[in-house]
């Protein structure tokens, strides 16, 4: 299995819900990125987890906690969103914290 | 240059036309560039990681240069056809595996 996958594709919820963004590897990889990507603005990193431990938050607000259960997973749960949060969210993951493979994303909507 | 640019921001070319474009980026603090394609509804595509100064890469029809010193890439597509139709992102990577700093992209629509 050589891809990341991601799911949902598509979220739309709520400013009050609580979601979870589920991305998965099997590579082996032991870095594993999420990235926030808004229309015409460059991929933002968000958070970086290395050997399962989060080694980077780009000052990302509260609202937004990631979780690494395990080697192959990354979630990031969602929760009092606001509007503006509706965007494009890339996980990405590597081999040698340098070339980086990403699943195709989730396109969340917040209402 | 303080962030990541790619110009131009779109471009339409001609199916059969070669094209390129550019990716420039701060030349201090530099390890590496690396450049992806993303076609929509899919992830992005690794095409080229390049970390010397006048590092060349090809792959099919596309290629692409590095210059660390003036700090710019040029990615270069030959003969495009309409699968070559993507966004073509750079990144720029600071030494000791920092995280990649994107530019926005260049939006490439080829007309068969």
């Amino acid at each position: 299995d050589t891809e990341v996958t991601q799911t949902p594709k598509h979220l739309v919820m709520g400013m009050t819900n609580k979601k979870s963004l589920k991305c998965e590897q099997h590579m082996g990889h032991r870095a594993m990125y999420w990235y926030k990507q808004k229309a015409k603005k460059p991929p933002e990193l968000m958070f970086v987890y290395s050997y399962e431990k989060l080694s980077i938050n780009e000052s990302v607000p509260s609202r937004f906690s990631p979780e690494c259960p395990n080697s192959s997973l990354l979630n990031l749960h969602l929760h009092a969103l606001q509007p503006e949060d509706s965007a494009l969210y890339l996980c990405a993951s590597s081999p040698n914290f340098n070339e980086q493979f990403f699943g195709p994303g989730t396109r969340l909507t917040v209402l | 240059i303080l962030n990541v640019e790619q110009s131009p921001q779109s471009l339409h070319v001609q199916e059969g036309d070669s094209t390129n474009f550019t990716c420039s980026f701060p030349s201090s603090n530099f390890y590496a560039l690396h450049w992806y394609r993303w076609e929509t509804a899919k992830s992005p595509e690794a095409l080229f990681v390049m970390t010397l100064n006048g590092d060349e890469k090809k792959k099919g029809r596309i290629s692409a240069t590095l210059n660390t010193k003036e700090g710019y890439s040029y990615l270069y597509i030959k003969g495009s056809q309409p699968e070559d139709s993507a966004t073509y992102l750079c990144a720029t990577q600071g030494s000791g595996n920092t995280p990649l700093v994107f530019g926005k992209g260049t939006r490439l629509s080829v007309i068969a």
